[in-house]
This record gives C-alpha cells, sequence and structure tokens, in this order.
C-alpha cells in the first residue's frame, strides 16, 4: 500500500483538462510544501514535471499546474495532447524520507 | 549536459551478490544527495534510500534498511547500490535520481537514471 492515495485511473480527450489527486497526511502532503509529480512513459524513467507543489521545470508546457489544499495535491494537464498519456506519481517530502503515490494512469481517448 | 548513467540489466540467482552503480556528469557529483528508487514489475516507484557523494552519508527508508547498501566512490563520480543475498522478490527495475533539498531532506527528484532492471531468478 503506497504512502499516497492516487486514482488508478483518469481520462480525456484532447485539448480537455483533466486533474489528478493525491490524498496524505498532515506528515506529509498537508504538512510541507514540498509535493512534486512526475510523468512516466511506459518503459521510460521518471520526469520531473511540478516540484514545490506548483513549480514547472524549465521544459515543462505551462499546460501542467499543480496545487494542493489541505491533506490533497492535485494535478492539472489542460489542454490534453495525446502525447500527455502517461503513468503519473505524485510524491511528498514526509519527514525523513520521500514517500510516492501508487499512481494514475492517465488516458488520452 | 546534466545526466546518470546506470549499469546495464543484471540477471542473478537467489542468494547472489549484486552491485549496480550511476554515474554522475555534466555537474558536481559531491554537491547533490543521490536516491536510489524501485519500481516492482507493473508496481509504483518506491523511495529507498540516498547518499550524499561528499561525505558518504547515507539515509535509508525503514522499509529498505538492512535489505540492500548504500555507497558511492566521488573519485570516479559514482554511486552504487548494493545486495549481499539477492531474493526474487528483488527482482525490479531500480533508479537512481539527482535529489534535491538540503541536509538530506527530500524535495524532488530533478534528474534521472534509465533505470537497471535486475531479474533474480533460478
Amino acid at each position: 500500500q503506497s504512502a499516497l492515495t492516487q486514482p488508478p485511473s483518469a481520462s480525456g480527450s484532447p485539448g480537455q483538462s483533466v486533474t489528478i489527486s493525491c490524498t496524505g497526511t498532515s506528515s506529509d502532503v498537508g504538512g510541507y510544501n514540498y509535493v512534486s509529480w512526475y510523468q512516466q512513459h511506459p518503459g521510460k524513467a521518471p520526469k520531473l514535471m511540478i516540484y514545490e507543489v506548483s513549480k514547472r521545470p524549465s521544459g515543462v508546457p505551462d499546460r501542467f499546474s499543480g496545487s494542493k489544499s489541505g491533506n490533497t495535491a492535485s494535478l492539472t494537464v489542460s489542454g490534453l495532447q495525446a502525447e500527455d498519456e502517461a503513468d503519473y506519481y505524485c510524491s511528498s517530502y514526509a519527514g525523513s524520507k520521500g514517500v510516492f503515490g501508487g499512481g494514475t494512469k492517465l488516458t488520452v481517448l | 549536459e546534466v545526466q546518470l548513467v546506470q549499469s546495464g540489466a543484471e540477471v542473478k540467482k537467489p542468494g547472489e551478490s549484486l552491485k549496480i552503480s550511476c554515474k554522475g556528469s555534466g555537474y558536481s557529483f559531491t554537491s547533490y544527495w543521490i536516491g536510489w528508487v524501485r519500481q516492482m514489475p507493473g508496481k509504483g516507484l518506491e523511495w529507498m534510500g540516498i547518499i550524499y557523494p561528499g561525505d558518504s552519508d547515507t539515509r535509508y527508508s525503514p522499509s529498505f534498511q538492512g535489505q540492500v547498501t548504500i555507497s558511492a566512490d566521488k573519485s570516479i563520480s559514482t554511486a552504487y547500490l548494493q545486495w549481499s543475498s539477492l531474493k526474487a522478490s528483488d527482482t525490479a527495475m531500480y533508479y537512481c535520481a539527482r535529489q534535491r533539498g538540503p541536509s538530506g531532506h527530500y524535495y524532488y527528484m530533478d534528474v534521472w537514471g534509465k533505470g537497471t532492471t535486475v531479474t533474480v531468478s533460478s
């Protein structure tokens, strides 16, 4: 069982927006502004998409945005494109270690 | 270009030992923590532990403490993950990644290696 809870799947049509949730506790997501999101295409390494809740690394499209409310963080992908189809993992600082969510498979219909 | 290059796939038998590597380049290897992340087949990511190559300060997730050893050789900008006695349940993809955050605190991982597949089977 993963430390952070994500829905196993999400979907949307091209051009639409989709939001993926990530629920933790006050000891991780709710306690710190160190939530990050990773994109993983099949057979590839994870790629950092969002860090510190809402910051985007250089090169990540601004279609990707992050937010947090209480113990739940969210990743929103706007203007869905075919290449956004992938697994997405949230992650958070949790005291002495990092913790990940179980992952959400995003399907672009 | 900042990159982490991992060693190749391994196939081992239960009880054998193994050491896989992760070589950094394009940045000051001794100034950033390196973490290891496990991904079992069809499963999610698990944070295993980290090392600071500058002084070899090492931290482990309680789930992996005593199961693996993380080390580094700063003279060749390389971090390692090793097992003394592999089990079938160690079969997984293992990623190394550069971890950001002060004093080993996990903020995020910004650079990832391509991964090393470890298969343990009799």
